[in-house]
């Protein structure tokens, strides 16, 4: 069966440092991989997504994710956090043969200190 | 061009009554997506329409939820009669098809409580 997990319900940092939302995932076949963030009162917003090629993926708002197959992991990273990064961080998977259908981890939610 | 829009962006209901979720998907999306949050949850999938037509609802819970497509534009989900495990937000997500090269855009999602 396809799932999505994030290991940490919440994860703190000091705005300027370095941040990382973790996911890992089990899917049948190759897995197309995306992250969405939740900002309060708003929709999903698509940050990023793995589909084929370099293993390091770049997106929206500075952020960029890593495949590793071998660990089944597709970890969300920033260089530089900031402030207005703080909000609910969604990882999701789906298979190449499966139609549309995302399978979502429960959700990170970052908080962003000055 | 405008976004995914969902209507009410809240409900509260007793249990027992019905409730029924509107979703307006980007226009000349043919595919429309719902999903589910329930608190505190992974996010859900219910159902998958292609046009007006439904090509996956594995993720229904059961049925007393019916989703509709009439025309192949905008969706309602109605559940009937709603229960508390139904609490929970509601969200349409819409595709221009369904490769992963096509992102799927999210509404803001209807929050819906059942006291």
């Amino acid at each position: 069966a396809q799932s999505v997990a994030q290991p940490e319900d919440q994860v703190n940092v000091a705005e300027g440092n370095p941040l990382t939302v973790k996911c890992t995932y089990s899917v049948s076949g190759n897995p197309y991989l995306f992250w969405y963030v939740q900002y309060p009162n708003r929709g999903l917003q698509f940050l990023l997504k793995y589909i084929t090629g370099d293993n390091l993926v770049k997106g929206s708002y500075g952020f960029e994710a890593e495949f590793n197959k071998s660990q089944t992991s597709f970890h969300l990273k920033k260089p530089s956090a900031l402030v207005s990064d703080s909000a609910l961080y969604f990882c999701a998977v789906r298979g190449a043969w499966q139609g549309g259908k995302l399978i979502f981890g429960q959700g990170t939610e970052l908080s962003v200190k000055p | 061009e405008a976004g995914v829009t969902q209507f009410p962006s809240h409900s509260v209901i007793e249990k027992g009554q019905t409730v029924t979720l509107r979703c307006d998907p980007i226009s000349g999306h043919d595919n429309l997506y719902w999903y589910r949050r329930v608190m505190g949850k992974e996010i859900k999938f219910l159902l998958h329409f292609v046009k007006e037509s439904k090509q996956d609802e594995s993720g229904m819970p059961n049925n007393r939820f019916l989703a509709e497509r009439t025309g192949g534009t905008y969706s309602t989900l109605k559940v009937q009669p709603a229960e508390l495990e139904d609490s929970g937000v509601y969200f349409c997500a819409s595709s221009l098809g369904t490769s992963a090269t096509y992102e799927q855009y999210f509404g803001p999602g209807t929050r819906l409580t059942v006291t």
